[in-house]
């Protein structure tokens, strides 16, 4: 168990619709990623907080949002959602970084699978 | 082209054999280099987590970085049936490229009895 927990674990709506994932990340973690796993693209980065703040963007789209909230929980929010949508979405938490630079590893929630019909 | 590749497999080995996995990748920014495996309707869990070239090693596992190469790789040892899942490749850039992991599409391994 990473200690990342998601909810819910499955979710089935339609096009259109608008659904929100939940993160909660390991104790003392600051930092929330969040992707996405299709079949044909992979794990593709969506986007990064760090302590309340948005610290990088990947290929989300305009329809997607996220926000980190005061005890670090984090959603997204995916909206006019559309057949293509239909994937894995894991969040990932880390450390602060040590002295140096020295990036945290990255440890990943079970996902919510997502099937828009 | 990715910015990493990957094979995608599946590699079929008989149990006790020694695996191999592999990635390359073309953006030389990269300095921290992971391996992930990834059960069925699981979330990627972190097997090795090494920084810039060498070796690495853990219990059955053994990560390499060849940065001059732009080639990673993973060794497993004494192969067990429990070892049998998705593999993933995943790297990073250094202090202020930030924490994002850009991730191969992983190997599907399986290890038979």
């Amino acid at each position: 168990d990473s200690g990342v927990t998601q909810t819910p674990k499955h979710l089935i709506t339609a096009t259109g619709q608008r659904v929100t994932l939940r993160c909660s990340p390991r104790s003392g973690d600051l930092s929330v990623y969040w992707y996405q796993q299709s079949l044909d693209q992979g794990l593709q980065f969506l986007i990064q907080y760090y302590n309340g703040e948005e610290r990088a963007k990947g290929n989300i789209l305009e329809r997607f949002s996220a926000q980190q909230f005061p005890d670090l929980h984090s959603e997204l929010n995916l909206s006019s959602l559309e057949l293509g949508d239909s994937a894995l979405y894991f969040c990932a938490s880390s450390a602060p970084a040590t002295g140096g630079g020295y990036n945290s590893p990255l440890h990943f929630g079970n996902g919510t699978r997502l099937t828009v019909t | 082209q990715k910015e990493v590749e990957q094979d995608p497999g599946p590699l079929s080995v008989p149990e006790g054999a020694i695996v191999s996995l592999n990635c390359t990748y073309s953006n030389s920014a990269f300095q921290y280099f992971m391996w992930y495996r990834q059960y069925s309707r699981k979330g990627p869990e972190l097997l090795m987590y090494t920084y810039s070239s060498g070796n690495k090693e853990d219990g059955r596992f053994t990560a390499q970085v060849d940065k001059s190469s732009k080639y990673i790789s993973l060794f497993i040892r004494d192969s067990q049936p429990s070892d049998s899942a998705t593999y993933l490749c995943a790297m990073s850039r250094g202090p202020g490229g930030g924490n994002k992991l850009t991730f191969g599409t992983g190997t599907q391994l399986k290890v038979e009895l």
